[in-house]
């Protein structure tokens, strides 16, 4: 069964340093998307992204943040200046156009020190 | 109102017993609904989407009522395994979703 992969599992990097977090969406899906999950609280969407251009952000997602897909495969969450508050489990998703089921994947855990 | 919103728990059910969460969502507009399960520390995963007539997948039963803005999920002989997190999901427009916080349920053996 196709799934999206992410990478790494966990990343620990320190405050003001640039981390890029990779994801593999499913091969035949068109939209994607960055999700955020402090730990206790609730997933938190960042980002969506179709036909190679954002399509929607929230307030979190702020010129700290961008995204890019370099190929026809990756999908790149990048955080300029990582801050305390950034720490937390982000996830990858993506969705077909059939249907508007988002698949997720399992998550990068990063810690800011 | 909150855009989704769920009674966090915990339910503490004993194994075999039914269960059944509720959510509320505001915005009136919203096109599609989904129930999707989290394990601690895990990615959520899609559990089932929720259609205007109601939709049954084996032990799971999910239900919308647009008129009262709320959509439901009722477990059956609920066994161990069921223990999770509970996420009620919300698409108000487009492809964007929103997650209300989760219900967290136990089953108790």
């Amino acid at each position: 069964e196709p799934e999206v992969t992410q990478t790494p599992s966990h990343q620990v990097t320190q405050m003001g340093q640039e981390v890029i977090l990779r994801c593999v969406p499913i091969s035949n899906h068109l939209y994607f998307y960055w999700y955020r999950q402090i730990l206790g609280q609730k997933v938190e969407f960042l980002v969506s992204f179709y036909n190679n251009e954002i399509s929607e952000k929230s307030e979190i997602f702020d010129d700290q943040f961008s995204v890019e897909r370099p190929d026809g495969s990756n999908f790149t969450l990048k955080i300029r200046s990582t801050k305390l508050e950034d720490s937390a489990m982000y996830f990858c998703a993506s969705m077909g156009q059939v249907v508007y089921e988002q698949y997720f994947g399992p998550g990068t855990r990063l810690t800011v020190t | 109102r909150k855009e989704v919103e769920q009674d966090p728990g915990p339910f503490n059910v004993p194994e075999g017993a039914t269960v059944a969460f509720n959510c509320t969502y505001s915005n009136s507009a919203s096109q599609s609904f989904f129930w999707y399960r989290q394990d601690c520390r895990k990615e959520p995963k899609l559990l089932m989407s929720v259609y205007s007539s109601g939709n049954e997948d084996g032990r799971f039963t999910a239900q919308l009522n647009r008129a009262s803005q709320y959509i439901s999920l009722l477990i059956r002989d609920s066994k161990l395994s069921d223990s999770a997190t509970y996420l009620c999901v919300v698409n108000p427009r487009d492809d964007k979703i929103i997650f209300g916080k989760g219900t967290r349920l136990h089953i108790l053996p």
